[in-house]
């Protein structure tokens, strides 16, 4: 079956460092990934789309790469600050041309000390 | 705009009970989803439509039923709320694929259910 795996346990980083997450998947030949924020009490925010002929795409602070020899996302925040602190979610389509139904990955808290 | 919103914030059940969530958006969005977030389980989808009239079981249907009357809203019932319906709800909408989007979702700010 399809499965999502981000590291559940929070990631703790100190301002101005580059902040790496991870979103490992299998049985999936996506034919793009997503990542989202969301902070506490409050529902997830669309960040950044890369397909599967990108291997990288960056907006502002924020860089995303796409292995999919590897199976593998990672979303990274250079410069980071306390504001950057939340929980950021990767999804994935349910099947290569699933459209819009996605399957999300349980998280990974990031925690941004000044 | 105010983008999706979701009624009731907070609601207490008692097993058996029901109770209707709505969801709204104003962007005209065909697709519109009903997900739960519980600890460690991640974002499922529980129910989704593709476009007025028109409903579909997403992973998690069961002791849901979900209603889309006007493009605008879409509508979670529990009939019969049991403690394992404990969680906190996402409705979320998008454009189709293929259109000029970047197939993101839009997510409301939630709805947090206790069922005791």
């Amino acid at each position: 079956s399809q499965k999502i795996e981000q590291n559940s346990e929070a990631l703790n980083i100190q301002e101005g460092k580059t902040a790496t997450l991870t979103c490992n998947y299998t049985n999936y030949s996506p034919a793009y990934l997503q990542w989202y924020r969301q902070d506490p009490g409050r529902g997830p925010v669309f960040l950044l789309l890369i397909r599967e002929n990108e291997k990288e795409k960056r907006k502002e602070r924020l860089k995303v790469t796409f292995d999919t020899t590897l199976k593998q996302s990672l979303f990274h925040i250079t410069a980071s600050q306390p504001a950057d602190s939340a929980t950021y979610l990767c999804a994935l389509p349910k099947g290569y041309n699933a459209g819009n139904m996605l399957t999300f990955g349980g998280g990974t808290r990031l925690m941004v000390k000044p | 705009n105010a983008g999706v919103t979701q009624t009731p914030k907070f609601r207490v059940l008692k097993t058996g009970q029901s109770m209707t969530l709505l969801c709204a958006q104003d962007m005209n969005h065909e697709y519109m989803y009903w997900y739960r977030q519980d600890p460690g389980m991640g974002l499922r989808l529980i129910h989704y439509s593709v476009g007025e009239g028109t409903t579909a079981k997403g992973e998690v249907p069961d002791g849901y039923n979900v209603s889309r009357l006007k493009k605008q809203n879409f509508l979670l019932g529990l009939e019969s709320a049991a403690p394992s319906q404990t969680s906190v709800y996402f409705c979320a909408s998008s454009y189709p694929p293929g259109s000029a989007s970047s197939y993101e979702q839009y997510f409301g700010p939630g709805t947090r259910l206790t069922v005791t």
